[in-house]
């Protein structure tokens, strides 16, 4: 049930661009995108709802596809501020699943100057 | 200031031992909910609570329970700790409309737990 997410590590320079993928074998009713610096918790950075609707904030922006079953996340211009560890969670609807909430492994992004 | 709190925030034990970790939120959020983070697993739901006096399991519940007597308390109990327990638990809570989508969750700062 745990969405996957891809790439695992990513290394950027400062103003580099960078995507994030989320899949789901399942079908996905909404997608959070959180990120989370080293020893904090996590911070939401937005939610994108079935309907492929694409959102931004500020350099960030996210896509979600409900017929594949995917959402990225994209980092444009990054900033030395962008390194953390971005998680999407995921939210289905399906019988076993309703109100539980899944988190992917993680992507660590690596801004250096 | 609007925030969940955790504590204790680090917490060192033997295995057997019972414990309680407790989390509070001060948004009148319906929906709260346990994680547990474990280096390349990401987060993982424990238990989660739509309301008080409803609460249901997350995807790995063994070994924890939780309850939900008031609206802004969710503790966790862990009542017969084992080594695998040993990891960092987040306390999150979020706005919750029936058959609405989730909302932001609110993260505590997290406690790390050790069992020996």
């Amino acid at each position: 049930q745990q969405p996957v997410q891809s790439p695992q590590a990513v290394i950027l320079r400062e103003g580099e661009d960078a995507v994030i993928n989320c899949s789901s074998s399942k079908a996905l009713y909404s997608v959070h995108w959180y990120r989370q610096k080293h020893g904090e918790a996590p911070v939401f950075l937005m939610i994108l709802l079935k309907g492929g609707e694409q959102k931004g904030h500020e350099k960030i922006s996210a896509s979600f596809n409900e017929k594949k079953q995917q959402s990225s996340l994209y980092l444009t211009a990054s900033q030395l501020s962008y390194s953390g560890t971005y998680f999407c969670g995921t939210e289905m609807r399906d019988k076993g699943s309703f109100n539980k909430f899944y988190f992917g492994s993680g992507t660590k992004l690596n801004v250096k100057p | 200031e609007a925030q969940v709190t955790q504590n204790p925030r680090y917490l060192i034990t033997v295995t057997g031992k019972k414990l309680t970790v407790t989390c509070s939120q001060n948004m009148n959020h319906e929906y709260m909910s346990w994680y547990r983070q474990d280096p390349g697993l990401g987060l993982r739901q424990i238990y989660y609570s739509m309301n008080v006096e409803v609460t249901d399991k997350g995807d790995v519940p063994e070994g924890y329970k939780v309850s939900r007597k008031e609206k802004r308390n969710f503790p966790l109990i862990l009542e017969s700790p084992s080594p695998n327990q040993t990891s960092l638990y987040f306390c999150a809570s979020s706005l919750w409309v029936a058959g609405g989508p989730q909302e932001t969750q609110y993260f505590g700062p997290g406690t790390r737990l050790l069992v020996l």
